[in-house]
């Protein structure tokens, strides 16, 4: 969805490294998630956002912290990376959290090396 | 949490035919359910989806069925072409609209 920003859309890391992810939605929502998909786990919630703060945190490791610096904007910083965190990383917006549809941006494809 | 059961994980029909897809939920709080497909390289896009207040949605070829009862809620598409060809994922989600994926089916149509 072309109102769905992620940027990269490929990025290729070294092992140890830190990266952000960024992601901005320019449909007026005011929810915002993060899923990650690899080979291993097809769909994988990761965060959701209402209104800039934390609704569900799915991540077992602090390496992975979004950041919410406006309202339509939702970053993904991880750090010390590892080469298991390769992955297409999908950025998701929806109009309120609760029973909404949910649209994905086009994803940043993620390697570690 | 939620665990979302999808199959069969590959399924190959012949144009023209119907392709089905089951789904399979643990949580009974759960009260929506998207579907959605999402073609190589590409991001899951919406094609679906049906509410626990409903039994059934039709939207062209597509319907999809729920049954609260059993847990299960299933994707029909009717007269497929090769342009279903594609993989789709069922969904469910609780209040706080964290949506728990299927593990996938992979549809291929054969022309």
């Amino acid at each position: 969805d072309p109102k769905i920003i992620q940027k990269p859309k490929y990025l290729v890391a070294v092992t140890g490294s830190e990266k952000i992810l960024i992601c901005e939605q320019y449909l007026g929502h005011n929810a915002m998630y993060w899923y990650r998909q690899s080979a291993k786990k097809p769909l994988e919630f990761m965060f959701s956002y209402s209104y800039q703060k934390l609704m569900d945190n799915q991540t077992a490791s602090s390496r992975f912290q979004p950041q919410s610096s406006k309202k339509n904007h939702l970053d993904l910083q991880i750090t010390a990376l590892k080469p298991d965190d390769s992955a297409t990383y999908f950025c998701a917006s929806s109009q309120v959290s609760g029973y909404a549809e949910q649209f994905f941006g086009p994803g940043t494809r993620l390697t570690v090396l | 949490g939620e665990q979302v059961e999808q199959l069969p994980s590959i399924l190959r029909v012949q144009e023209g035919s119907s392709a089905s897809i089951n789904c399979s939920y643990e949580d009974s709080a759960s009260n929506y359910f998207p579907w959605y497909k999402q073609e190589p390289g590409e991001n899951p896009k919406l094609i679906i989806d049906i509410r626990s207040n409903m039994e059934r949605k039709q939207i062209q070829e597509l319907i999809v069925l729920l049954d609260k009862k059993a847990k299960r809620f299933s994707l029909h598409i009717t007269d497929t072409q090769p342009g279903d060809s594609a993989m789709y994922f069922c969904a469910a989600t609780g209040g706080n609209n964290k949506l728990t994926f299927g593990q996938g089916t992979v549809l291929s149509v054969i022309p």
